[in-house]
C-alpha cells in the first residue's frame, strides 16, 4: 500500500548547519505530501505540505519539493538552529482520510 | 480560536481493562481522526470520524471503537486492553469541505500506559 520511507537518525548538526532529511514514497496515485515536526512533549505540528507534482512547499526557511520523477520529498533547511531540535516526520495522505507517516527522524542541533 | 484538545493528559490500566479518550476539536473543524504513536515510531491511523459516523478505518482490532458527537468532539473507546497498546494516541481535527479534507491539526496526545 502506500507509505513514505524517511531515512534513519538521529541527525546531529551544529548551528547554522545545512539540513536535508530525506522521504521518498511509494503511491499509486498522486497523493498529497507533507512534513510534520513534533517538540518533545508535543503533538505534531503541519510543518509544510505539497498537493501535487513539482509543487514546493516552505515555511520558517524549511522547504520541500514534490519530485514525481524520483518519488522524493526531501526536507531542506539553509542553516539550522538550536530551536529546531525536534522530530521530524514526512507523511502522504491516503484515501482523503488516512494520513500516513514515516517512522521520523530526530534532529538535534547544537550551539 | 481553540486548538484541539485532548484528555486526560496520561492515563495507567491494568491488562483486561476498558479505556476511554476523550478530543475536543478545534473550532469551525468537522472531522476527528485518531492515532496511535507507539515509542520510537510515526502515528498509525486508526479511524476517521466525519458527521457522527466512521469516515475510514485503518489495521486496528473492533476492540478500537469510536464515536463522534455533534458538537464533532469525539471519544477513542479501547476495550481488553493488552500490554502493545501502551502508546501516545493523538487526535486531529480538520474541516472536510465538498472539495476534500484539509489539513490536520494534532492534540498533544494521551499517553496511555498497560500494565
Amino acid at each position: 500500500g502506500d507509505s513514505v520511507t524517511q531515512m534513519e537518525g538521529p541527525v546531529t548538526l551544529s548551528e547554522e548547519a545545512f539540513l536535508t532529511i530525506n522521504c521518498t514514497y511509494t503511491a499509486t496515485g498522486y497523493p498529497s505530501l507533507f512534513w510534520y515536526v513534533q517538540y518533545p512533549g508535543e503533538g505534531l505540528q503541519l510543518l509544510l505540505k505539497a498537493t501535487k507534482a513539482d509543487d514546493k512547499g516552505s515555511n520558517k526557511g524549511f522547504e520541500a519539493t514534490y519530485r514525481k520523477e524520483t518519488t522524493s520529498f526531501h526536507l531542506e533547511k539553509g542553516s539550522v538552529q538550536v530551536s529546531d531540535s525536534a522530530v521530524y516526520f514526512c507523511a502522504l495522505l491516503y484515501n482523503n482520510n488516512d494520513m500516513r507517516f514515516g517512522a521520523g527522524t530526530r534532529l538535534t542541533v547544537k550551539p | 480560536e481553540t486548538g484541539v484538545t485532548q484528555s486526560p493528559t496520561h492515563l495507567i490500566k491494568t491488562r483486561g481493562q476498558q479505556v476511554t479518550l476523550r478530543c475536543s476539536s478545534q473550532s469551525g473543524h468537522n472531522t476527528v481522526s485518531w492515532y496511535q504513536q507507539a515509542l520510537g515510531q510515526g502515528p498509525q491511523f486508526i479511524f476517521q470520524y466525519y458527521r457522527e459516523e466512521e469516515n475510514g478505518r485503518g489495521n486496528f482490532p473492533p476492540r478500537f471503537s469510536g464515536l463522534q458527537f455533534p458538537n464533532y468532539s469525539s471519544e477513542l473507546n479501547v476495550n481488553a486492553l493488552e500490554l502493545d497498546d501502551s502508546a501516545l494516541y493523538l487526535c486531529a481535527s480538520s474541516l472536510n469541505l465538498a472539495g476534500g479534507p484539509d489539513e490536520q491539526f494534532f492534540g498533544p496526545g494521551t499517553r496511555l500506559t498497560v500494565l
